[in-house]
């Protein structure tokens, strides 16, 4: 079974301070992972993945994430916060080794980024 | 413009009564998914679907039924046996290697 950790239910962080939003997952194959940020009353919209490769992702607006086989951690990382990015943040996980594509969620975290 | 539509945004009925959700996609995914979200618990999968006239329960499939005689569509029907099923409910589809693309979303209320 896969499943994915989001230990934080909300992260605070002021405008112009680095912000990490952090996450864990558990998978018995290789991991496939993905970072989501949802709006009020909205679908959800990619921001970037891992498959392989470097374990330094870049993504949309400025986030990137940072993948460790080791601490099974995939934590949502941004060098500059805005304000704009204020909105629910999801970490999901699909297991490569099984021929099941749709994606296990973790329970979201809130970020809410002060001016 | 290529993308998911869910319809309605906003559905309300009576409890013990059917409902039936819509997704149309038009970006040629062979795979689409009906996820529930609940406030605290995130996303659970319903059902889903990797090729047409197929699908499988999902973690949640209790109550739920749905159809995919279409590669666009992939109706969501909640019958009366759910038994909590005020929800926001999302749709999404997949291609081959890409990520997941969600519609807006349907939020039911059931009373």
């Amino acid at each position: 079974a896969q499943s994915v950790a989001q230990p934080e239910d909300q992260v605070n962080v002021a405008e112009g301070n680095p912000l990490t939003v952090k996450c864990t997952y558990s998978v018995s194959g290789n991991p496939y992972l993905f970072w989501y940020v949802q709006y009020p009353n909205r679908g959800l919209q990619f921001l970037l993945k891992y498959i392989t490769g470097d374990n330094l992702v870049k993504g949309s607006y400025g986030f990137e994430a940072e993948f460790n086989k080791s601490q099974t951690s995939f934590h949502l990382k941004k060098p500059s916060a805005l304000v704009s990015d204020s909105a629910l943040y999801f970490c999901a996980v699909r297991d490569l080794d099984t021929g099941r594509r749709a994606l296990t969620f973790g329970s979201g975290t809130r970020l809410q980024v002060q001016p | 413009d290529g993308g998911i539509t869910q319809s309605p945004k906003y559905l309300f009925r009576k409890e013990g009564q059917n409902v039936t959700l819509s997704c149309e996609q038009n970006l040629n995914h062979d795979a689409m998914y009906w996820y529930r979200q609940d406030p605290g618990q995130g996303l659970r999968l319903i059902y889903y679907s990797q090729i047409v006239n197929d699908f499988q329960k999902g973690d949640i499939a209790e109550g739920y039924s749905v159809s995919r005689e279409k590669k666009e569509s992939f109706p969501l029907t909640v019958t009366s046996a759910q038994k909590n099923p005020t929800a926001f409910y999302l749709c999404a589809s997949s291609g081959s290697g890409s990520p997941l693309h969600f519609g807006n979303g349907t939020r039911l209320t059931v009373t």
